[in-house]
């Protein structure tokens, strides 16, 4: 479990810079999701990622949110021109086949703050 | 959309007594359940799930939950905590079909057991 890296583990940012945050799966995993909590909220779904593909990202808002999982490197999770509102602890997961017969790996969370 | 109610915010427990935490679900079809735990300073990790079949479902350290279809209600109990429990407990689903790596959470509950 200790295997899903999260950087940075937190991140402030003033209202209208972006946020970068970079999720390094599990050696082996190929899947990946992104989760967001908001404050005093439970975790929620934003996408589905495997290497190179979008799966789904019907939890993602429609704009200043972007997600990607390239060939080599880690995932990363892109919000521009953050509000207020974006603060939060922003958690990845990754499988190593997709479906919940095989678990989802949660890495340590980016807690974002936007000042 | 589907939606999970962790009822307590916060319980306060002395070593030995039980535990019992609920969590009840909105969703109609058929479900898959989950309970995860998040020591201080770790990775949200999983407990116990549910697919099928026996609806007692026997987790790690000596973890159990019982899926009571009737009541959307899936608890978590155990007959006797340890200090170490401490930490904060979270319920998820999954509405299986196409989504079936799809998390919804619960907005968790802290567990505190004094020794």
């Amino acid at each position: 479990n200790a295997g899903v890296m999260q950087n940075p583990r937190h991140l402030v940012r003033r209202r209208g810079q972006e946020a970068r945050l970079r999720c390094s799966p599990m050696k082996g995993h190929s899947h990946v999701y992104w989760y967001r909590q908001l404050p005093e909220e439970g975790l929620k779904f934003m996408v589905y990622l495997q290497k190179e593909n979008i799966i789904d990202e019907s939890g993602m808002p429609k704009e200043r949110f972007s997600a990607e999982f390239p060939k080599e490197g880690p995932s990363i999770l892109r919000i521009q021109q953050v509000v207020r509102g974006d603060s939060a602890a922003y958690f990845c997961a990754s499988s190593e086949n997709p479906g919940l017969y095989y678990e989802q790996y949660f890495g340590p969370g980016t807690r974002l703050t936007v000042t | 959309a589907q939606s999970v109610s962790q009822h307590n915010h916060h319980v306060i427990l002395s070593e030995a007594a039980s535990l019992e935490l609920g969590c009840n679900y909105s969703y109609g079809g058929t479900v898959n359940l989950f309970w995860y735990v998040q020591y201080p300073g770790q990775h949200l990790q999983l407990l116990l799930k549910y697919f099928s079949g026996d609806p007692l479902v026997k987790g790690i350290k000596g973890f159990e939950a019982e899926f009571i279809k009737s009541k959307f209600s899936f608890n978590l109990r155990k007959p006797s905590v340890q200090w170490s429990d401490t930490a904060e407990y979270f319920c998820a689903v999954n509405a299986g079909g196409g989504s079936n790596y799809k998390l919804t959470f619960g907005k968790g509950t802290l567990l505190t057991v004094n020794p």
